[in-house]
């Protein structure tokens, strides 16, 4: 069956410009989460939605960072202003419940270029 | 909070030879703990999971791991490995029963099979 698909797989953007990045669960799975992934780092937790609970944006580095989930199911990462620091891969994931022992399937991600 | 450490950014091995991948913790509550791969160009794909019982866990392609609480440590192990795991490792843990769904994880180790 399909998975987790992401688009654009590649985004490049010039500092001060508005970018979206989308996600497209596996279908049926209630929860979804975006993760970042910096040169040299690890994956660092952005946000989590589950079904149509409150989204815990706990990961948000900063106000210009948001995210929307639209009837349960695809997501919209949205970071306005973009700055040469947000530039990074940005994956997501989706499973089937909410429990913290499912398995997560992610997203090829986007790499988000910042000029 | 929870961290996770992953001392060895980069590990080369040569192909048929045996490669551990280590994985230290830090929690103040239960966890669970997860490797995922990284092939090139490719999303995460879980390889296993510790969520109770035996301590030593199998995974796809050959990989196991054990978890041993006294130590928080959940190495990753491979007798002999093939230049298809060439690859990107990242060790992961999120909290047990008690609550946050999202993942945090390590640094990542690049495991590179020489021929």
């Amino acid at each position: 069956g399909a998975g987790v698909s992401q688009s654009p797989s590649n985004k490049v953007t010039e500092k001060g410009k508005d970018v979206e990045l989308r996600c497209d669960p596996i279908s049926g799975h209630t929860a979804l989460y975006w993760y970042r992934q910096s040169l040299g780092q690890g994956l660092e937790f952005l946000i989590y939605f589950q079904g149509n609970s409150a989204p815990d944006k706990s990961g948000l580095p900063s106000d210009r960072f948001s995210a929307e989930r639209t009837g349960g199911s695809v997501s919209t990462l949205t970071i306005q202003r973009t700055q040469q620091e947000d530039s990074a891969v940005y994956l997501c994931a989706s499973s089937s419940s909410s429990s913290s022992y499912n398995e997560q399937f992610f997203g090829p991600g986007t790499r988000l270029t910042v000029l | 909070a929870q961290s996770v450490t992953q001392l060895d950014s980069q590990v080369p091995v040569f192909e048929e030879a045996p490669v551990e991948l280590r994985c230290n913790y830090s929690s103040s509550v239960s966890v669970y703990l997860f490797w995922y791969v990284q092939y090139p160009n490719q999303g995460l794909q879980l390889l296993l999971k510790y969520l109770s019982g035996s301590t030593l866990v199998k995974g796809i392609n050959g990989f196991e791991a054990e978890f041993n609480k006294s130590q928080t440590s959940f190495h990753l192990r491979k007798p002999s490995v093939h230049i298809s795991d060439t690859a990107e490792y990242f060790c992961a843990v999120s909290e047990g029963q008690t609550g946050a769904n999202n993942l945090f994880f390590g640094t990542g180790t690049r495991l590179t099979v020489i021929p």
